[in-house]
């Protein structure tokens, strides 16, 4: 079946700091990847998504390529602000009429001035 | 107002009661899920409706039932709740008519069972 594993939190970074999130995937087929985020308080919402191979996902400065040979989709961003605290969640979506989200487990960042 | 709103945002209840988690969305879309949310967990999927006569199992649905009464609406119900059912639950939407399936989550309920 398919999974998502994730990078293991929490993770604690200074303002401006290089974020790297891991995000491995076991799926058959092509699924399409998304990053979610949750910021406290709030339910989840799409940060980027990459629906084949060598796409990359970009929003708010965060990045993500999808790469199928290594069956990967690590989140980036370059330099991280307070404002980027929130738990990072990883999931992927095979096509079809099913059509369900596997989510990781999830990775909290807590960015300190 | 918020596209997907979930009623109550919390709720502490006893062993053995019945519980009622409801989900109402002015998105328009016709697919709709329930997920829960445990630490080091992730979400997973209790149940999930592509219309109002479609109900379909998730990864852990015991112990759980679902309504949907309209395409905007989506019920949970727990029928005699358990302490390890604590958790916050999140419902979600998607357009079937999205090239991916990405789905727009309500703020979730924090559900206390003691």
């Amino acid at each position: 079946g398919n999974s998502v594993t994730q990078m293991e939190g929490p993770v604690t970074l200074s303002e401006e700091a290089f974020l790297t999130i891991n995000c491995t995937y076991t799926a058959t087929g092509y699924p399409s990847l998304f990053w979610y985020v949750q910021y406290p308080g709030e339910g989840l919402q799409l940060l980027l998504k990459a629906t084949k191979a060598d796409d990359k996902g970009s929003n708010k400065g965060f990045e993500a390529t999808y790469r199928k040979e290594t069956t990967s989709f690590h989140l980036e961003k370059g330099s991280v602000q307070v404002s980027d605290s929130a738990v990072y969640f990883c999931a992927l979506t095979r096509g079809g009429s099913a059509r369900q989200l596997t989510f990781g487990s999830g990775t909290q960042l807590t960015v300190l001035p | 107002d918020a596209d997907v709103t979930q009623t109550p945002r919390n709720r502490i209840t006893k062993t053995g009661k019945r519980i009622m988690l409801e989900c109402s969305q002015t998105k328009g879309h016709d697919r709709m899920y329930w997920y829960r949310q445990d630490p080091g967990l992730g979400l997973r999927l209790i149940y999930y409706s592509f219309d109002v006569k479609d109900i379909n199992k998730g990864e852990i649905s015991d112990g759980y039932s679902v309504s949907r009464q309209a395409q905007a609406k989506f019920s949970l119900s727990l029928e005699s709740a358990i302490p390890n059912q604590t958790a916050l639950y999140f419902c979600a939407t998607s357009d079937q008519e999205a090239s991916y399936n990405e789905q727009f989550f309500g703020p979730g309920t924090r559900l206390t069972v003691l």
